[in-house]
């Protein structure tokens, strides 16, 4: 049961532009958001997270935005470069809990 | 900044052979997680040791076993293995128990495992 979404497999973007991932989940107990990157044959990169407590995250040119109400978070890139080309990973659970659900990921690329 | 270390990259192994994977985590990072991605999917957590003792498992085949040691580093043990065992296995690191706004899973770049 995929408990994290992410219905877009993949997203093509202008470099200089914005570059919105989105990221939806099923399972309310979820309060702890991140967001990762990862490239072929390496593993995951850490970008951002966010916790339920807030519904907004910055990070530079990463910004992570949550809706409780509507289980969904985004994450904005701006501005897109083509080094952003990944795949990126939605994934989520429960403060201090052990396992993250991940989404099933969005290829990015970014033309120049 | 030193990040998370898996051996080996790449194994490849025959149907019913073992597998050991190793993994060191982040230094002072006290807990370790194994992930497995297989083709096109999404890692799926495998199990956990927090201060070297199981936290959490999730779906991991009675053929697996995990533990990790006294400096923190874990391994993977994997026997009679079969080809559906193929896959990216990840292992990821964070300081205190389970996840934390304050210091989110850093995962290494990965086990490569095919069996034939």
């Amino acid at each position: 049961d995929q408990q994290v979404k992410q219905n877009s497999p993949s997203l093509s973007v202008q470099e200089g532009r914005i570059s919105i991932l989105n990221c939806d989940y099923t399972n309310s107990m979820f309060d702890y958001f991140l967001w990762y990157k990862k490239y072929p044959a390496e593993g995951p990169t850490f970008l951002i997270s966010i916790s339920s407590i807030k519904d907004k995250n910055e990070d530079g040119r990463f910004t992570v935005f949550l809706n409780k109400s509507a289980k969904h978070l985004s994450l904005h890139i701006v501005p897109s470069q083509p080094g952003d080309s990944a795949v990126y990973f939605c994934a989520a659970s429960k403060l201090h809990d052990y396992k993250l659900s991940f989404g099933a990921g969005t290829t990015v690329t970014v033309r120049a | 900044a030193a990040g998370v270390i898996q051996s080996p990259r790449h194994l490849i192994k025959e149907k019913r052979e073992t597998a050991t994977l190793k993994c060191y985590p982040i230094p002072r990072h006290d807990t370790v997680y194994w992930y497995q991605q297989g083709p096109g999917q999404d890692p799926q957590f495998l199990i956990s040791f927090y201060e070297k003792m199981q936290s959490d498992k999730g779906s991991i085949p009675d053929r697996f076993s995990a533990q990790q040691f006294s400096d923190y580093h874990s391994e993977l043990n994997m026997s009679s293995l079969e080809l559906g065992d193929s896959a990216l296995y990840f292992c990821a690191s964070s300081l205190g128990s389970g996840s934390s706004y304050n210091s989110p899973l850093h995962f290494g770049n990965g086990t490569r495992l095919t069996v034939t």
